[in-house]
């Protein structure tokens, strides 16, 4: 079947926009997570979801950034206010459940000028 | 909490020569570990996981990584090196309820024809 998917791509921004990032997990996953993974750096985590239990927000760095997640399916990471050091690549992944293997996405590259 | 620390940013190989990428974790329980690689513009891939059982694991792409608890140590060999094989691999620990993955710096490997 098809694997995690992301959009857009790639997004360049201007600071102080807000942005919202997409991904459409695995069919049937029922976990999903967000990570950054900022240049010359390892991948941070930044929020989870398993089904309908309240999110883990633990990772995310300031109250600017946000997520939902539409029952099993689709999420949205949104940035209110960017800045420059939010550029980054955005990567979603999720699981069938928690603690199983995570599956990742191609990631959106993030820009804000 | 739980860490990874990748003990070389870059390493470079001759093709067909062995490849050692060095992963030390830091962790107050029995890890769950895992080596992730990433090519030039694709997404995240799972080469193996370490879940408390054999210490030996063997991944694909005739990778391979041992668990040493005596010395926190998951470091990832292959025995020949292609050139397929350049891109960076990052060691990645979960934290204890398998939810969110913490991931190293990651390492850069080269292979040189």
């Amino acid at each position: 079947g098809a694997g995690v998917s992301q959009s857009p791509s790639n997004k360049v921004t201007e600071k102080g926009k807000d942005v919202e990032l997409r991904c459409d997990p695995i069919s049937g996953h029922t976990a999903l997570y967000w990570y950054r993974q900022r240049l010359g750096q390892g991948l941070e985590f930044l929020i989870y979801f398993q089904g309908n239990s309240a999110p883990d927000k633990s990772g995310l760095p300031s109250d600017r950034f946000s997520a939902e997640r539409t029952g099993e399916s689709v999420s949205t990471l949104t940035i209110q206010r960017t800045q420059q050091e939010d550029s980054a690549v955005y990567l979603c992944a999720s699981s069938l459940r928690v603690q199983e293997t995570q599956y990742f996405g191609p990631g959106t590259r993030l820009l804000v000028l | 909490a739980q860490s990874v620390t990748q003990l070389d940013s870059h390493v470079s190989v001759s093709e067909g020569t062995p490849v050692l990428l060095r992963c030390n974790y830091s962790s107050s329980y029995s890890p769950s570990l895992f080596w992730y690689v990433q090519h030039p513009n694709k997404g995240l891939q799972l080469l193996l996981k370490y879940t408390s059982a054999a210490t030996l694991v063997k991944g694909i792409n005739g990778f391979e990584a041992e668990f040493k608890k005596s010395e926190t140590s998951f470091h990832l060999t292959k025995p020949s090196a292609h050139m397929s094989d350049a891109a960076e691999y990052f060691c990645v620990v979960s934290d204890l309820r398998g939810n969110k993955l913490v991931f190293g710096a990651g390492t850069i490997l080269r292979v040189k024809s």
